[in-house]
């Protein structure tokens, strides 16, 4: 099974801020790889998939990066309801597997 | 807008068989594989198992291969798992998911 490593686990930074979280995985998995939000009380979202595709529906102030093994999630210029938890997950071969998530809050 | 109801969990002893079911509205069911992805309680999200848009292909962690099936009613835009000898280990909350996801439905198994 491919295994993400995904850091740091927790993050606190300022509205207006910008903060990357970093996902790896423990082999190539192309660019197959996608990001989710989870806040309390909805359903979670997929923001990124392919690496750097935004969903429909997400704003531009996300964007991924990465191919192979590593790839980062950039979120620039907080806003207040970004801060939530994020988690990657790579979708190159079965199982599908996911990192262990970043809680994002307010510092 | 999209929408995905679980529904059909609860508490279940070790060994017996429940039927999830997530209903999809909003979308082209039919357009889109879906998978169910569990998280255990204070643990990380994992996925159990997917299901081509057709239904012609199905993919499952191997720990659940053998007592787990999930099926597909494009027909009804509906999304099954049938879990059959189910372990205390598959105590968790599964979420019904493509895209979007669901609000989840949280199955006990315990005696």
């Amino acid at each position: 099974d491919v295994q993400m490593t995904q850091s740091p686990s927790y993050l606190a930074a300022s509205p207006g801020e910008s903060v990357s979280i970093s996902c790896k995985a423990s082999k190539s998995i192309n660019t197959y790889l996608a990001w989710y939000q989870e806040k309390p009380g909805k359903t979670n979202k997929l923001l990124i998939y392919s690496g750097s595709t935004l969903q429909s529906g997400t704003p531009s102030r996300f964007s991924g990066s990465g191919s192979g093994t590593d790839f980062t999630l950039t979120i620039r210029s907080l806003e207040p309801e970004d801060f939530a938890v994020y988690y990657c997950q790579q979708h190159n071969e079965y199982p599908l597997t996911f990192g262990s998530g970043t809680k994002l809050e307010i510092k | 807008e999209v929408q995905l109801v679980e529904s059909g969990g609860g508490l279940v002893q070790p060994g017996r068989s429940l039927k999830l079911s997530c209903a999809a509205s909003g979308f082209t069911f039919s357009d889109y594989n879906m998978a169910w992805v569990r998280q255990a309680p204070k643990k990380g999200l994992e996925w159990v198992a997917t299901i081509s848009y057709d239904g012609s292909s199905t993919y499952y962690r191997d720990s659940v291969k053998g007592r787990f099936t999930i099926s597909r009613d494009n027909a009804k835009s509906t999304l099954y798992l049938q879990m059959d000898s189910l372990r205390s280990e598959d105590t968790a909350t599964y979420y019904c998911a493509s895209s979007s996801w669901g609000q989840g439905v949280m199955v006990t198994v315990s005696s």
